[in-house]
């Protein structure tokens, strides 16, 4: 079975702090993705990644960069974490199949 | 840009209802429209899609789809309280760029015993 891994998956930040989400996959997917999941709001794509060091920007990239070092994984970065990036983000890739999310509290 | 809204928001039905879910899009030229599934505290989770007009049935669920008015459905017969979750609607099309899926706000269903 296709499997797609978070880490963290519950993280608590001060504002201002920096924030590294990590994602893992084993089907050697070239495409990954980030979403994010607000109430009210639905899922709505920060970035894509088409391969190693070949990333690009989804609709809401504001506030956020990734790297993709291997194509195995996928790291979203958030440098000086807002209030406003509290939420769910989920890593996802082609179909699309989702990883179980991580949950980010920035107080 | 794509825009896909949902409605209704929120439904409460009894078990046993048949359940209708609504998705609109506003690009003509989509080609895929999937339905997800998402259980409290859990990652969405591919329930049905469809390409082409009209239906497709799986079990008790059908996928509706009138891509001329813009709009696809799920309907979902004899429903469970194990039905209860979250449903969202999805559309891709090319000017939605490669694979890239564009998601609905969401339906909360809620199936009472």
């Amino acid at each position: 079975d296709m499997k797609v891994t978070q880490m963290p998956r519950y993280l608590i930040k001060r504002m201002g702090e920096n924030v590294l989400l990590e994602c893992g996959q084993d089907m050697s997917h070239e495409t990954m993705y980030w979403y994010r999941q607000d109430p009210g709001l639905g899922l709505q794509l920060i970035y894509i990644s088409y391969d190693v060091d070949s990333n690009s920007e989804g609709d809401i990239p504001k506030g956020y960069r990734v790297s993709r070092k291997k194509r195995e994984h996928f790291s979203l970065i958030l440098d000086s974490a807002k209030t406003n990036q509290t939420s769910v983000y989920f890593c996802a890739t082609p179909g699309p199949y989702f990883g179980p999310g991580t949950r980010l509290t920035v107080l | 840009q794509q825009k896909v809204q949902q409605s209704p928001e929120s439904l409460i039905v009894p078990e046993g209802a048949m359940t209708s879910l609504n998705c609109t899009f506003s690009d003509s030229a989509s080609q895929y429209f999937a339905w997800y599934r998402q259980h409290s505290g859990k990652a969405p989770k591919a329930l049905m899609s469809i390409f082409s007009n009209g239906e497709k049935e799986e079990g008790r669920f059908t996928i509706h789809l009138n891509k001329a008015s813009l709009h696809f459905s799920l309907h979902i017969r004899d429903s469970q309280p194990s039905d209860s979750a979250l449903y969202l609607c999805a559309v891709s099309s090319a000017s939605s760029g490669s694979w890239q899926l564009i998601f609905g706000s969401g339906t909360q269903l809620t199936v009472m015993p």
